[in-house]
């Protein structure tokens, strides 16, 4: 089906583990960014894409590493979680550059323990 | 830090009443975007409106800017039950293509 898929919905995992949360768009969209949210805090900025192999570091960048090497998937890896990474994690995807209408995924509700 | 901030956090409101929702900003902006969020969904573009504009409309939607105090308002008329989601506004900028949210305003409608 067409839009952007994140996986898995649901992750729980250790502190100290490497754990990467995949987002997929099938529309070609240029840009894509990750957001984490928390209570209190609205969206916060990890980092963004403006096309495969361009990435740039948001307000939040540390403890997180992305990679574009396609157009259409957007990795985000915590290399060592901690428990302050327990978040809800959204992808999403935008076709112009001004950021008209992003279209977001259903999120990853991740628990580090 | 965040550009936007709403106001007011939250806001209960009868079905078939008016819901206002204000987000002020710090920084100058190319355009300015209200989403929508249900319960354990992501966030759903509902309505833009650039930096030139004063007002938009969309349906139950009206919008207004005001860049010169740096805010804008959201009002969703005759609410239904359905309306009960957060808000956020988020900003974009024309030195770069990403936007900022805020922390949005919680409304529920009650039946």
């Amino acid at each position: 089906d067409a839009g952007i898929t994140q996986s898995p919905r649901y992750k729980i995992t250790e502190t100290g583990r490497q754990v990467t949360l995949m987002c997929h768009q099938t529309w070609s969209h240029s840009y894509m960014f990750w957001y984490r949210q928390d209570l209190g805090h609205g969206l916060r900025l990890i980092y963004y894409s403006a096309a495969a192999d361009i990435t740039d570091k948001g307000e939040v960048p540390d403890g997180y590493v992305v990679s574009r090497s396609k157009t259409e998937n957007f990795p985000l890896t915590l290399e060592s979680a901690t428990r302050s990474q327990t978040s809800v994690y959204f992808c999403a995807s935008s076709e112009l550059r001004t950021g008209d209408g992003y279209t977001f995924g259903s999120g990853t509700r991740l628990t580090v323990v | 830090s965040q550009q936007g901030e709403e106001d007011p956090q939250a806001l209960s409101i009868q079905e078939g009443e008016n819901a206002t929702m204000n987000c002020s900003y710090k920084t100058s902006i190319n355009n300015l975007q209200w989403y929508r969020q249900n319960s354990g969904r992501g966030l759903v573009h509902l309505i833009l409106i650039r930096s030139n504009e004063r007002e938009k409309h969309s349906g139950r939607l009206r919008v207004t800017l005001d860049t010169s105090k740096k805010s804008s308002s959201l009002l969703i008329t005759a609410s239904r039950a359905a309306d009960t989601a957060s808000y956020f506004c988020a900003t974009g900028s024309s030195n770069d293509y990403k936007l900022s949210f805020g922390a949005g305003t919680t409304v529920t409608v009650r039946a």
